[in-house]
């Protein structure tokens, strides 16, 4: 098992523009969550998954924001219309306890 | 508003000495409580926990203490190494929490003199 993936690593993309990221978990891990770390800031919450069944979002994760995670297994993320203020990198985690969280390195988005 | 907090920012220590870091944390509901070490490039890896019920868990060459009554908690390093040489993170959870998701602090830039 190689850990969680996340693609891409970097993305730069105009004011405007619609992202989307990736996240593979750890194939027996049944959750799955979302972070976003801004400079200077530890990872904050954004969403969670058990399956397939996002359980529960953050307030920060506005209606431009949205998950998925079909058939319990990867996970994207997507941002539509991006602000200057999403930039931030987003890190995806994958569990079956609470020390079992493993993250991975994240993809670094700028919006420019 | 902030939950978890590391007030400082950055700490310096000689290899082999101990590097102490600190953690508070406002929220009376949080029960369960971890530390994470961040490399540049690299997302967080689990370093140690600790549960409400416990004061201290031991691992290797890392302690965590709790001190529920301060709200406080500490991360002990001995003896400290080069390639401890990192950030790191305090978080904080609690047992009726969906899914156990965290809430971290800030994080303490930790650097290691050779």
């Amino acid at each position: 098992d190689t850990g969680v993936s996340q693609d891409p690593r970097h993305k730069i993309t105009k004011r405007g523009q619609n992202v989307t990221f990736r996240c593979d978990p750890i194939s027996e891990h049944n959750r799955l969550y979302w972070y976003r770390q801004t400079l200077g800031q530890g990872p904050e919450f954004l969403t969670y998954f058990q399956n397939e069944a996002q359980l529960e979002k953050s307030r920060l994760l506005s209606d431009r924001f949205s998950a998925e995670r079909p058939k319990g297994s990867f996970s994207t993320l997507e941002i539509q219309r991006t602000e200057q203020g999403d930039s931030a990198m987003y890190l995806c985690a994958s569990s079956t306890t609470r020390d079992g969280y493993t993250f991975g390195s994240g993809t670094r988005l700028t919006v420019v | 508003d902030q939950q978890v907090k590391q007030n400082s920012p950055s700490l310096s220590v000689q290899e082999g000495r101990i590097s102490i870091l600190n953690c508070d944390y406002t929220n009376s509901m949080f029960d369960y409580f971890l530390w994470y070490k961040k490399y540049p490039a690299e997302g967080p890896t689990f370093l140690i926990s600790i549960s409400s019920i416990k004061d201290k868990n031991e691992d290797g060459r890392f302690t965590v203490f709790l001190n529920k009554s301060a709200k406080h908690l500490s991360l002990h390093i001995v003896p400290s190494q080069p390639g401890d040489s990192a950030v790191y993170f305090c978080a904080a959870t609690w047992e009726k929490s969906s899914g156990d998701k965290l809430t971290f602090g800030t994080g303490t830039r930790l650097a290691v003199r050779p």
